[in-house]
């Protein structure tokens, strides 16, 4: 079946400008999370959804960086007045939220960012 | 909190050699542990994971990994290593009431003839 896919898979983008990433999660999962990777910082959480409970935004870097989710299913990570530093591999997953924490993250293919 | 440790940045081993690729963690509550890989610019694809169940856990492509609690460990092993193991592995943990995985920094297991 479908794995999870993101778009675009690159983007370069100048300082100072907005950029949105998408996600769209496998078929029937109800969690979605971002992830990010950058040489600095290894892979660090970013932000969590599931299904209709308040998302838990606690990795996010700064209130540059926000997300949503429309009707439970595909999610954008919008970064704001992006920095230099924000370059970096963002990466999606998607899990059943049936077994909780156990649940496998199926990861997508990731978006390189990459700010001029 | 969790957090995971994983020693050495890189790993060098010849084909058909023993992998070992180390990894110990810290958690509060009991935890869940994961195996994944990474090829070259491509996401994460899940080895094996730790849920409570059997303490020797068998993945894809050979690779097994034990949880010692006592050790607080959860080392990933494959008996002979392949010229396609070559690749970034990631081991991270995740526990009840702490959906998001912690992740180790990465150990790149390069492969020689």
């Amino acid at each position: 079946g479908a794995g999870v896919s993101q778009s675009p898979s690159n983007k370069v983008t100048e300082k100072g400008k907005d950029v949105e990433l998408r996600c769209d999660p496998i078929s029937g999962h109800t969690a979605l999370y971002w992830y990010r990777q950058s040489l600095g910082q290894g892979l660090e959480f970013l932000i969590y959804f599931q299904g209709n409970s308040a998302p838990d935004k606690s990795g996010l870097p700064s209130d540059r960086f926000s997300a949503e989710r429309t009707g439970g299913s595909v999610s954008t990570l919008t970064i704001q007045r992006t920095q230099q530093e924000d370059s970096a591999v963002y990466l999606c997953a998607s899990s059943l939220a049936s077994g909780g924490a156990q649940e496998t993250q199926y990861f997508g293919p990731g978006t390189r960012l990459l700010v001029l | 909190a969790q957090s995971v440790t994983q020693l050495g940045s890189h790993v060098s081993v010849s084909e058909g050699a023993l992998v070992l690729l180390r990894c110990n963690y810290s958690s509060s509550v009991p935890p869940y542990l994961f195996w994944y890989v990474q090829y070259p610019n491509q996401g994460l694809q899940l080895l094996l994971k730790y849920t409570s169940a059997a303490t020797l856990v068998k993945g894809i492509n050979g690779f097994e990994a034990e949880f010692k609690k006592s050790e607080t460990s959860f080392h990933l092993t494959k008996p002979s290593a392949h010229m396609s193991d070559a690749a970034e592995y990631f081991c991270a943990v995740s526990a009840t009431g702490f959906q998001k995985l912690v992740f180790g920094t990465g150990t790149r297991l390069l492969v020689s003839p």
